[in-house]
């Protein structure tokens, strides 16, 4: 079984601050997915990573995919209310596990103005 | 979200009732999957269609069953349901298996 492990579990901060959110596994992905959902909605896809060492930015977001395709992170700079939300990482498997996408419990990020 | 449509949004059951979630995507994708949320849970995948015709299951498809309709449409049916099952549940699809997930809505179930 996969597993991703997401830390924190919940952030408070205040806006402006800047903020990393981690996800890790013992596994090795063959990409990453970070999505964002809001209450009442369903996660919405922020990116994708595919290559170890890859570095995506999308605004103030920054998204790494480690070297050894086994790890995330997502690093908010300046974040404002806006940003609120569930931080969800889901890591796509390989060989026995090739249906389907795992994904972490969660970063429940709270930005306060 | 927009390619993605949950019905219904809202459901209350007792406790041996039966019900369809219906689902419904208009981006001609060819993988559609059925999850379900739960507080310290995680999203977890209930069945999966890599394509029309083809159903598969997930990591937690006790209590339930899928219906692939065409490319367009997959329902989940809840034959006797039971409190455990009481959560939000999400369809989701997109091009291949195992990439990246476009969601719906959501369907809030609460089985009394």
């Amino acid at each position: 079984t996969q597993l991703l492990e997401q830390s924190p579990q919940f952030l408070s901060i205040q806006e402006g601050e800047n903020l990393t959110v981690y996800c890790n596994s013992s596994s090795v992905f063959s990409s990453l997915q970070w999505y964002r959902q809001e209450p009442g909605e369903g996660p919405v896809l922020l990116v994708t990573v595919v290559t170890g060492g890859e570095v995506k930015k999308l605004k103030r977001l920054t998204f790494q995919f480690g070297d050894a395709r086994k790890d995330s992170s997502l690093h908010i700079t300046a974040a404002q209310p806006g940003d609120t939300g569930l931080y969800l990482c889901a890591g796509a498997g390989s060989g026995g596990s090739n249906y389907k996408l795992t994904f972490g419990k969660g970063t429940l990020l709270t930005v306060n103005p | 979200n927009a390619g993605v449509t949950q019905t219904p949004k809202f459901q209350v059951l007792k406790t041996g009732q039966s019900m369809t979630l219906q689902c419904a995507q208009d981006m001609n994708h060819n993988s559609m999957y059925w999850y379900r949320q739960d507080p310290g849970m995680g999203l977890r995948l209930i069945y999966y269609s890599a394509s029309e015709g083809t159903t598969d299951k997930g990591e937690v498809p006790n209590g339930y069953n899928v219906s692939r309709l065409n490319k367009r449409e997959f329902s989940l049916r809840l034959e006797s349901a039971a409190p455990s099952q009481t959560s939000v549940y999400f369809c989701a699809e997109g091009p291949r298996p195992n990439t990246e997930a476009f969601f719906g809505q959501g369907t809030r179930l609460t089985v009394v």
